[in-house]
């Protein structure tokens, strides 16, 4: 039971690459979700998708963007990386509002 | 302005004694929170949630209490144990789209 699964674990990006964080979750939820910690920051919404075929932006959209790709495929890019977004990326799904989230183990990126 | 407070970034207990999590909110719109626990180097699992229609709930050795005239909700775990040593997010939800977190506590149990 996989639950949420993000790859890559790690990732060492120079600024201005590009690059896609990936998130499938095997529960059949029906929503996703991308959050950034940050120290002293918590979790914030990046980009979230209610459904499949919708997506739309949260907190802290700015330099990225979304897919969702099917029901359960929800990924993140990065179309120039900035060392602003040295980061650890979470995914989650829900479906069952009242239940909370369920998420992956991150990815933490490091943009020199 | 962060919208879900926790104001302790730490906290030490010694093992068997209660620990105490605090959690502020500005919005009183806000009618559910939960609290998620995040162990390093994994994603955050969800621990206990509380609607504003109670002002208790509680699972085990966690019990969330929310105080909505205050805008706060606490976190106690009773007895504290070296496993619940974590980092501990409070969450609330967002008018139903999705769920705004704060800042995080670390939570040290000393054997």
């Amino acid at each position: 039971n996989a639950g949420v699964t993000q790859t890559p674990k790690f990732q060492v990006l120079k600024t201005g690459q590009s690059m896609t964080l990936q998130c499938a979750q095997d529960m059949n939820h029906n929503s996703m979700y991308w959050y950034r910690q940050d120290p002293g920051m918590g979790l914030r919404l990046i980009y979230y998708s209610a459904s499949e075929g919708t997506t739309d932006k949260g907190e802290v959209p700015n330099g990225y963007n979304v897919s969702r790709l099917n029901k359960r495929e929800f990924s993140l890019r990065l179309e120039s990386a900035a060392p602003s977004q040295t980061s650890v990326y979470f995914c989650a799904s829900s479906e069952a509002y009242s239940y909370g989230y369920t998420f992956g183990s991150g990815t933490r990126l490091t943009v020199v | 302005d962060q919208q879900v407070k926790q104001n302790s970034p730490s906290l030490s207990v010694q093992e068997g004694r209660i620990s105490i999590l605090n959690c502020d909110y500005t919005n009183s719109m806000f009618d559910y929170f939960l609290w998620y626990k995040k162990y390093p180097a994994e994603g955050p699992t969800f621990l206990i949630s509380i609607s504003s229609i109670k002002d208790k709930n509680e699972d085990g050795r966690f019990t969330v209490f929310l105080n909505k005239s205050a805008k706060h909700l606490s976190l106690h775990i009773v007895p504290s144990q070296p496993g619940d040593s974590a980092v501990y997010f409070c969450a609330s939800d967002n008018y139903g789209q999705n769920f705004v977190f704060g800042p995080g506590t670390r939570l040290s149990v000393l054997p």
